[in-house]
Order: C-alpha cells, then sequence, then structure tokens
C-alpha cells in the first residue's frame, strides 16, 4: 500500500540534543512538507520541498534543519536551537505543488523534550 | 485574526444527530480540505474541493467561493466520527490550517 511513514511515533530527548525525525513516502510524490502542531493552536509550517536536492523554509524555521537526497525521503532534525522543541510534528506529501493536488499526511511523531 | 476560522470549536452530539462544521477564510484560495485526525494524531484527507459539493459516505462538503465559506456535514453521526476535524485552505505554494473543531459524539 502507498503511504507516508512517519517513525517513531513517539520520542522522548534530552535537552540540547539534536534528534531527526524521519519521513518516507512511496507515493513518487515530488513535494514534502513538515509541519508541527501545539495545542490549540493549526499546523504551522517549518519546511517544505517541491523537489529533490531544494527546500524552502516555512513560517517557523528557526531552529530546525532539513534534507532531501532522496525523492521518497525528508527528515528533519530538531537542533538544540529550537527553544520549545516539544510538539506532535507532522510530514505530508503532495503530487506536484501544494495548489490543487490533494496532501497526504503521515501519522505523526510526537517528540517530547526533558 | 486567522486567515482560517472554524466553528465551532468544540461539539458534543448524541449519535444520529446531523452534525455541521463550519470554515471561514479571508484569503483568495485555489482549493480548500477537510481533515480529519484521531486522536493517535494521524490525519486523513476527506475531501479536496474548489467548488459545489463532494459527498463520500455520510459526508458532505460543500463550498461557496463567493461568500468565503465551506462546511463540513456528516450524516447519522456515530461515536466512531468522534475526532478534530481541520479545514486547510491552499493559497500560493502554502497550505493554511483552521484550528479544528473537536468532535465527540456521545452512544
Amino acid at each position: 500500500d502507498g503511504g507516508i511513514t512517519q517513525s517513531p511515533k513517539y520520542l522522548f530527548r534530552k535537552e540540547g540534543q539534536n534528534v531527526t525525525l524521519s519521513c518516507e513516502q512511496n507515493l513518487n510524490h515530488d513535494a514534502m512538507y513538515w509541519y508541527r502542531q501545539d495545542p490549540g493552536q493549526g499546523l504551522r509550517l517549518i519546511y517544505y520541498s517541491q523537489i529533490v536536492n531544494d527546500f524552502q523554509k516555512g513560517d517557523i524555521a528557526e531552529g530546525y534543519s532539513v534534507s532531501r537526497e532522496k525523492k521518497e525521503s525528508f527528515p528533519l532534525t530538531v537542533t538544540s536551537a529550537q527553544k520549545n522543541p516539544t510538539a506532535f510534528y507532522l510530514c505530508a506529501s503532495s503530487v506536484g505543488q501544494v495548489m490543487n493536488t490533494e496532501a497526504f499526511f503521515g501519522q505523526g511523531t510526537r517528540l517530547t523534550v526533558v | 485574526k486567522n486567515e482560517v476560522e472554524q466553528s465551532p470549536q468544540n461539539l458534543t452530539a448524541q449519535e444520529g444527530e446531523f452534525i455541521t462544521i463550519n470554515c471561514s477564510y479571508s484569503v483568495g484560495i485555489s482549493a480548500l480540505h477537510w481533515l480529519q485526525q484521531h486522536p493517535g494524531g494521524g490525519i486523513v484527507s476527506l475531501f479536496m474541493l474548489s467548488s459545489g459539493k463532494k459527498k463520500h459516505g455520510r459526508l458532505i462538503a460543500t463550498i461557496n467561493i463567493q461568500e468565503k465559506h465551506s462546511s463540513l456535514h456528516i450524516t447519522a453521526s456515530h461515536p466512531r466520527d468522534s475526532a478534530v476535524y481541520i479545514c486547510a485552505a491552499n493559497r500560493d505554494d502554502k497550505i493554511i490550517f483552521g484550528k479544528g473543531t473537536r468532535l465527540h459524539i456521545l452512544p
């Protein structure tokens, strides 16, 4: 079955450590996105990539980094520079640019920094 | 003020009731999504529409471009419909998300 896989589902890290969240898709989608969700707020865009080896900052990119070396994979690193990293992180993908295409979402990773 | 506003924020209803969740947006958009997020957190896309009406099973989504308004209806609601429903609008090369409506259907 085609879809988006995020791993792990739950992640705990000590303050000051970098952590990388995995996102893999086998839908042959060009575009991939990372969102952050906090209680009582809508999803906010961290980074997005519309093609391999290219990515752009979203609205809240500070303290995060990404790479897009393969079409299927778009890992997100939460660095120690991110002041409030505890959150729910969602990865999404779409066929082409976001405009007029359906987006598919992963199951999310809940990151807790202690 | 958010560019995408949903109402109500929370909704509790009895099984079998007809449910309506509203979404208003203040910007020009190319399409609008309705998403469902279950307690585990994963999100499923229910509808993507740019005009008119779409139906899938007990779910119906409508959009009025002139009024910048969309509704999601659930007929014969069931406890398994309990989830957070999120409205999201395509604008330029981004999606703008509403804060979601938490729906709880009582048996």
